[in-house]
């Protein structure tokens, strides 16, 4: 099993619609957890961090499900802004973080 | 102010030449890293840098040699580099290493093309 999956994508969403991700992670010891946004051909940018149950900013929730070893990423009334490449990362020892192979988000007109 | 910044954006070389890629930040960030990206894949690290001193070497060729002169900069100096070391090279840093809820804020990267 890999350390972190993710739903591989693309998902294509028309603008207005509601979109989730899904990343799972094999390291039950994991305390925090981030979602990253990648524009093409840019830099990874900090979308939201995950420490308990969840976070909620604005558009967008992530969910945690420990017991799951189970994170999601919810964007509501999506944007054509919102069209990237959404990475789950999970921080290992060392400084070291984990990254998802990402998936790919299209929001149309 | 979370900026890292990176020089040069675009970097073509042949596989004798040496250069340098160079990383700065001015967060009072203690740890530093090196990440390459392949197209339509995530970021691979390659260095990080605890408090000026290496701390993590991921099996990098010795092709790549990290440098951090001070606690704001951290250099990657390359030299015979082959074709398929052509990627984005992304440098990143966080306040501290080691401690698993530290994020860490990435710089607009190096896209490097060897001929």
């Amino acid at each position: 099993r890999k350390e972190v999956e993710q739903d591989p994508g693309p998902f294509n969403v028309p603008e207005g619609a509601t979109v989730a991700f899904n990343c799972t992670y094999s390291n039950s010891a994991s305390q925090s957890f981030f979602w990253y946004r990648q524009d093409c051909r840019k830099e990874p940018k900090l979308l939201m961090s995950v420490y308990s149950s969840g976070n909620e900013d604005g558009r967008f929730t992530a969910q945690l499900n420990r017991a799951s070893q189970y994170i999601s990423l919810l964007i509501r009334d999506s944007k054509l802004s919102d069209s990237a490449t959404y990475l789950c990362v999970v921080p290992a020892q060392g400084g070291k973080l984990i990254f998802g192979q990402g998936t790919e988000l299209s929001v149309k007109p | 102010d979370t900026e890292v910044t990176q020089t040069p954006k675009h970097l073509v070389m042949g596989m004798t030449n040496k250069k340098s890629l160079k990383c700065e930040q001015h967060m009072g960030h203690r740890a530093m890293y090196w990440y390459k990206q392949k197209a339509k894949k995530p970021p691979e690290l390659m260095f990080v840098y605890s408090y000026e001193k290496l701390s993590i070497n991921e099996s990098v060729p010795s092709r790549f040699s990290p440098e951090c002169p001070n606690s704001s900069l951290l250099n990657l100096h390359l030299h015979a580099l082959q074709p398929e070391d052509s990627a984005l090279y992304l440098c990143a840093s966080s306040r501290e290493n080691g401690y698993y809820q530290e994020t860490q804020y990435f710089g607009p990267g190096t896209r490097l093309l060897v001929l």
